[in-house]
């Protein structure tokens, strides 16, 4: 089964700051998935990627799929971004698993 | 489209009952999850189905835990017995493709109180 370790596990930043969020896992997978839960427990996929790099506003997500390493980056970080963060990844690398999830980062960004 | 639809939002409830958890998938996806939340082991995966067959059940914890889905528009996830350690957050996610390399659409929760 995949282990998947993700750090922070806490951080708090001053409004504006750049963020990066780090995902590890063991096995290699066919994609990894980014996930946003807000204070109110709502939860949000904010990426899938199997390789490369994606960007949707503000929100950056990277892979590199030989270190089995994916990180999410944030610019120009704003209070509404605080948030847990999630990864992620097959149980066992396929596409026909369940998944296995990180802990979460807890991010707060101070205004 | 509505997103994930779940009921009930909360459900309180008390060790032994019954308990019985539903979801409606977003219309047209082919995939469906249950999820489990709590602040010690985090979110887990339960079971998932492709085309309403179940393909992984191996996170649901015990014989205590069965989960159906009788059609395309329709799961469901039921606790007999039910025991306070069972409390919880579950959420349901659909997903347009089959297993796990689609973007999951998560609805928003049930928390299960068992006292």
């Amino acid at each position: 089964k995949n282990e998947v370790e993700q750090s922070p596990q806490n951080l708090t930043a001053q409004e504006g700051e750049f963020i990066t969020i780090n995902c590890s896992y063991s096995v290699g997978i066919s994609a990894l998935h980014w996930l946003q839960q807000h204070p109110g427990g709502g939860i949000v996929s904010l990426f899938m990627l199997s390789s490369g790099k994606k960007k949707h506003g503000r929100l950056i997500a990277t892979i590199n799929i030989q270190e089995k390493h994916s990180s999410l980056h944030i610019t120009a970080s704003h209070p509404r971004d605080s948030a847990v963060y999630i990864c992620a990844v097959p149980n066992s690398g396929g596409g026909a698993d369940g998944l296995t999830f990180g802990k979460g980062t807890h991010l707060i960004i101070q205004p | 489209d509505a997103g994930v639809i779940q009921s009930p939002r909360h459900e309180v409830t008390e060790m032994g009952q019954e308990v019985t958890l539903r979801c409606k998938p977003i219309s047209g996806h082919n995939s469906l999850f249950w999820y489990r939340q709590t602040m010690m082991r985090g979110l887990e995966l339960l079971i998932y189905f492709n085309n309403n067959v179940p393909i992984d059940d191996s996170g649901m914890p015990e014989d205590r835990f069965s989960a159906k889905m009788p059609n395309a528009s329709f799961s469901t996830l039921k606790i007999q017995p039910s025991e306070p350690r069972d409390s919880a957050v579950y959420f349901c996610a659909s997903s347009l493709r089959t297993g796990t390399s689609g973007t999951q659409y998560f609805g928003p929760g049930t928390r299960l109180t068992v006292l």
